[in-house]
């Protein structure tokens, strides 16, 4: 069964530290890898999109990081905000246009001050 | 608005209620998916349009959920006979063509069944 597994699945830290978070994968061919951000009562939004091609990839203060042979992914997120608060969420979508994106459950992430 | 909408963004049924849960996506996307997320879980798959054909509903839980879009742009996931295991976030995300091109969510409906 395709899976997607997250971890932690919930972070606190302090303003301007940077983090880590983890996503290990089944899902077998895939097309891609992304990674959303998801805030409290919205949408998930995208940060960033991986190919099995591609080992990296930043937006920003967002370096995602993938190893395809390992089947995993990372999120790392440096000198924190308090708006990076959120959800993050690692999506894996099959190689197959019309199958369902597999979600993980995704990390809480709290940046204090 | 240039992103996807949905209506009502909060809605509170009694069990045994129907509800009817709007998604209006962005102009031009051929591809609409609806979503349920639990409290502290990801999106789960619930089904999924190429314009006006429902290509996969494999994700519907039970018979009391159905949904359409029958112009290939709004669709609307209407719940039957509302349980308490409904309550969850409805999330509807479209793309330009497939599930291979990029979703972009909606804001999603709350729904809490009492």
């Amino acid at each position: 069964k395709n899976q997607v597994e997250q971890s932690p699945q919930s972070l606190i830290i302090l303003e301007g530290k940077n983090c880590t978070l983890q996503c290990n994968y089944t899902v077998s061919p895939f097309s891609n890898l992304r990674w959303y951000k998801q805030d409290t009562g919205r949408g998930p939004v995208s940060l960033t999109i991986m190919t099995f091609s591609e080992n990296t990839k930043s937006n920003g203060r967002y370096t995602a990081t993938l190893d395809a042979d390992t089947k995993q992914s990372s999120l790392h997120i440096t000198a924190s905000q308090l708006s990076d608060s959120a959800s993050y969420i690692c999506v894996v979508t099959p190689n197959s246009g019309n199958t369902p994106l597999v979600f993980g459950k995704g990390t809480r992430l709290s940046v204090i001050a | 608005g240039a992103g996807v909408s949905q209506s009502p963004r909060y809605k509170v049924a009694k069990r045994g209620q129907d509800v009817a849960l709007r998604c209006d996506p962005i102009s031009g996307h051929v591809s609409l998916f609806w979503y349920q997320q639990a409290l502290g879980q990801g999106p789960e798959f619930l089904t999924y349009f190429q314009n006006e054909a429902q290509l996969d509903k494999s994700g519907l839980p039970s018979d009391r959920f159905f949904a359409e879009r029958p112009e290939g742009s709004v669709s609307t996931l209407k719940i039957q006979r509302t349980q308490q295991e409904d309550s969850a976030v409805y999330l509807c995300a479209s793309s330009l063509d497939g599930s291979l091109d990029e979703q972009f969510f909606g804001p999603g409906t709350r729904l809490t069944v009492l």
